[in-house]
């Protein structure tokens, strides 16, 4: 059974950082593009990024490029989503998903972001 | 940016009706796009890849199509389980850009 687990969210001020962190089980990880999503409280989703099977080649919503660096580490099965300097308007469920050719296929049940003082 | 409008954002209907939702791009995407739905408080689920094909698991009722730059997602008959949001999204150019969603109601 494919799983995702999102970890790393929580409470954090305005110009900080965060790392968020996704567990992939259930599937060959590195045969797979990774990308991330979020929703705002009340909001629809967002795309955020993805990278490809060995992240060499990534991809961000420019509202986040020079902020957000997405990483991988296939031996641990993990994508991570490293986020700097941090605005209220990145509070949001972040949702890290197994990408198939032209789809998302998978998703994780998310981590909460909120950013305020 | 590609963008996805659908139509309409809110739907009330009832159990075993007949529903579409449209989903309009601002330019040809082929056929990279796809439906998911999603509950309160539960990440998404893929219901149809491709514009058209039904991912594993999920019921027949639920189709897919496509007219140019059209989009559409059909439920044919309204179970109980259905009253979500449903989104489409689109994987033809990046960023892959999500509609703005659609509420399915009880009536």
């Amino acid at each position: 059974e494919v799983q995702l687990v999102e970890s790393g969210g929580g409470l954090v001020q305005p110009g900080g950082s965060l790392r968020l962190s996704c567990v992939g089980s259930g599937f060959i990880f590195s045969d797979h593009w990774m990308g991330w999503a979020r929703q705002a409280p009340g909001k629809g989703l967002e795309w955020v990024g993805n990278m490809n099977e060995d992240g060499s080649e990534i991809h961000y919503v420019d509202d986040v490029k020079g902020r957000f660096t997405m990483s991988r580490d296939n031996a641990k099965s993990t994508v991570f989503l490293q986020m700097n300097s941090l605005r209220g308007e990145d509070t949001a469920v972040y949702y890290c998903a197994r990408e198939s050719p032209w789809r998302s296929d998978y998703w994780g049940q998310g981590t909460l972001v909120t950013v305020s003082s | 940016d590609i963008q996805l409008t659908q139509s309409p954002s809110f739907l009330s209907a009832s159990v075993g009706d007949r529903v579409t939702i449209t989903c309009r791009a601002s330019q040809v995407i082929n056929n990279f796009l796809v439906w998911c739905q999603q509950k309160p408080g539960k990440a998404p689920k893929l219901l149809i890849y491709h514009a058209s094909t039904l991912q594993s698991g999920v019921p027949s009722r639920f189709s897919g199509s496509r007219s140019g730059t059209e989009f559409t997602l059909t439920i044919s008959s309204l179970q109980p389980e259905d009253f979500a949001t449903y989104y489409c999204q689109q994987f033809d150019s990046y960023p892959h850009t999500f509609g703005q969603g659609t509420k399915l109601e009880i009536k």
